[in-house]
């Protein structure tokens, strides 16, 4: 079945610095959405990705879905101590509509 | 903001008891959904559910679960006889429009912890 991979699964950085998670899927997706769940918290939608290329900017997060439409990547740039928590990237599994994979998750942990 | 409201929020059941876990989705959303999440791990896909009849499950959604739409705005998870693997977080979501329409996303609820002894 449809596998989404995260890369790495932990990242541990010092405030300030620069963090980044990728995603890979094992089919080509028609469109990438990302989350942020909170430690003890739900999943919380932050960005849906469409366009084969594109690239999404909130604030210090940078968004971006590959050209195959395979692979995404979330940067966060000058993390910050609210930025804790999972980041999760999702596709809708296959040709269906009624159902969104989660990939495995990058847990950021920021040191003040 | 327009919420999931999820009930109750932790229940502690003994193996082989049946479990009913609520939701009240989005007033103005048509589809539905059960994730669960085992502590620390990723968010697992279980079932969705659009014009009161399953749309989609996963290999987890066996025989022991079912959903329902009683009353036409509580969306209920049932497991009929739990199992120590049934614990987990139990999250119910809502969406707009299919998933695959490019056009929208899901707005989970805050969960319903499961711990079977």
């Amino acid at each position: 079945g449809q596998q989404v991979m995260q890369i790495p699964q932990y990242q541990h950085v010092q405030e300030g610095e620069d963090f980044t998670t990728y995603c890979n899927s094992s089919t080509t997706l028609s469109n990438i959405q990302w989350y942020k769940q909170r430690p003890g918290g739900h999943p919380v939608f932050l960005i849906q990705l469409v366009k084969s290329g594109e690239v999404k900017k909130q604030k210090r997060l940078t968004f971006q879905f590959g050209e195959a439409k395979k692979n995404s990547s979330l940067h966060i740039t000058a993390t910050q101590t609210t930025d804790v928590g999972t980041y999760f990237c999702a596709g809708p599994g296959g040709d269906s509509s009624y159902k969104l994979i989660f990939g495995s998750g990058t847990r950021l942990l920021v040191r003040p | 903001e327009p919420e999931v409201t999820q009930t109750p929020s932790h229940q502690v059941t003994q193996m082989g008891q049946e479990v009913i876990l609520r939701c009240v989705p989005i007033s103005n959303h048509l589809y539905f959904y059960w994730y669960r999440q085992i502590l620390g791990q990723k968010v697992e896909f279980l079932v969705s559910f659009y014009n009161n009849e399953i749309s989609e499950k996963s290999e987890i959604f066996d025989d022991q679960f079912s959903v329902e739409r009683p009353d036409g705005s509580n969306f209920t998870l049932k497991i009929r006889s739990t199992k120590l693997e049934d614990s987990a977080m139990y999250f119910c979501a809502s969406s707009e429009r299919p998933l695959a329409s490019g056009a929208n996303v899901l707005t989970f609820g805050a969960g319903s912890r499961l711990t079977v002894l």
